[in-house]
C-alpha cells in the first residue's frame, strides 16, 4: 500500500468550478506540503501546514492530523490553475514523502 | 532573486556514459535533495545532504553519486550503473534538515538515454 494516496488522479473542470483534491497518508507526520507542478516540470510549494487550515488567494488547504487526511481546494478555478498537484507529508524520516499527484485541467 | 538553478533543462546521454546534473542554490539553505520522477509516479528521494561534506542515500541511490563540497552546490552524477536513467530529476533545498517548511524546488532536468 502506498504511504500517500491522492484522489482523484485526474480531474477536469470548467472554469469557475470549485475544486477539491484529497490526500490520505499512513505515515506519522509533523507537517504536510501541497506542491504545484506545471507542464515544464518545475515545482512550487503552495502550502506547508501542520494543523487546521491555510488560505492563500483562491487556494485553501486543510489538514486533519487524527484522520491523516488533507484537502486542497481551489475556488473559482481558472485555466491557469491547470497543473499537477502533489501532496507531500513529512514522514518519520523527516523527509518528504510524495503522492503521485493529481492532474487538474480547467477548461475555459 | 534567491532560488535554485538546475542545468541543463534537457540532457541526452548515450548508454554507458556517466553524466552530471548541476544544482546550485543561493538561498543559504543547509539541506539539499535530489529526487527522481517517472511518469505516473511520485517523486522518489535519491540522495540528500544536511551539511557540507556530508550526504546520505535516499530510497533509490543505486547507480547515482553526489558530492557536497560547497553549501551552494549539490551535483548529481548518473553513472552507467543506473539501469534505467531516463527520468525527470528535481533538486530541492530546505532551510535546515529538520525544518518542515522552506522547501524550494528547482525547475528540473529531463534526462534521456539514447
Amino acid at each position: 500500500k502506498n504511504e500517500v494516496e491522492q484522489s482523484p488522479q485526474n480531474l477536469t473542470a470548467q472554469e469557475g468550478e470549485f475544486i477539491t483534491i484529497n490526500c490520505s497518508y499512513s505515515v506519522g507526520i509533523s507537517a504536510l506540503h501541497w506542491l504545484q507542478q506545471h507542464p515544464g516540470g518545475g515545482i512550487v510549494s503552495l502550502f506547508m501546514l501542520s494543523s487546521g487550515k491555510k488560505k492563500h488567494g483562491r487556494l485553501i488547504a486543510t489538514i486533519n492530523i487524527q484522520e491523516k487526511h488533507s484537502s486542497l481546494h481551489i475556488t473559482a478555478s481558472h485555466p491557469r490553475d491547470s497543473a499537477v498537484y502533489i501532496c507531500a507529508p513529512t514522514g518519520s524520516a523527516r523527509q518528504l514523502t510524495f503522492g503521485s499527484g493529481t492532474q487538474l485541467t480547467v477548461l475555459p | 532573486d534567491g532560488g535554485i538553478t538546475q542545468s541543463p533543462k534537457y540532457l541526452f546521454r548515450k548508454e554507458g556514459q556517466n553524466v552530471t546534473l548541476s544544482c546550485e542554490q543561493n538561498l543559504n539553505h543547509d539541506a539539499m535533495y535530489w529526487y527522481r520522477q517517472d511518469p505516473g509516479q511520485g517523486l522518489r528521494l535519491i540522495y540528500y545532504s544536511q551539511i557540507v561534506n556530508d550526504f546520505q542515500k535516499g530510497d533509490i541511490a543505486e547507480g547515482y553519486s553526489v558530492s557536497r563540497e560547497k553549501k551552494e552546490s549539490f551535483p548529481l552524477t548518473v553513472t552507467s550503473a543506473q539501469k534505467n536513467p531516463t527520468a525527470f530529476y528535481l533538486c530541492a533545498s530546505s532551510i535546515q534538515p529538520d525544518s518542515y517548511y522552506g522547501y524550494t524546488f528547482g525547475s528540473g532536468t529531463r534526462l534521456t538515454v539514447v
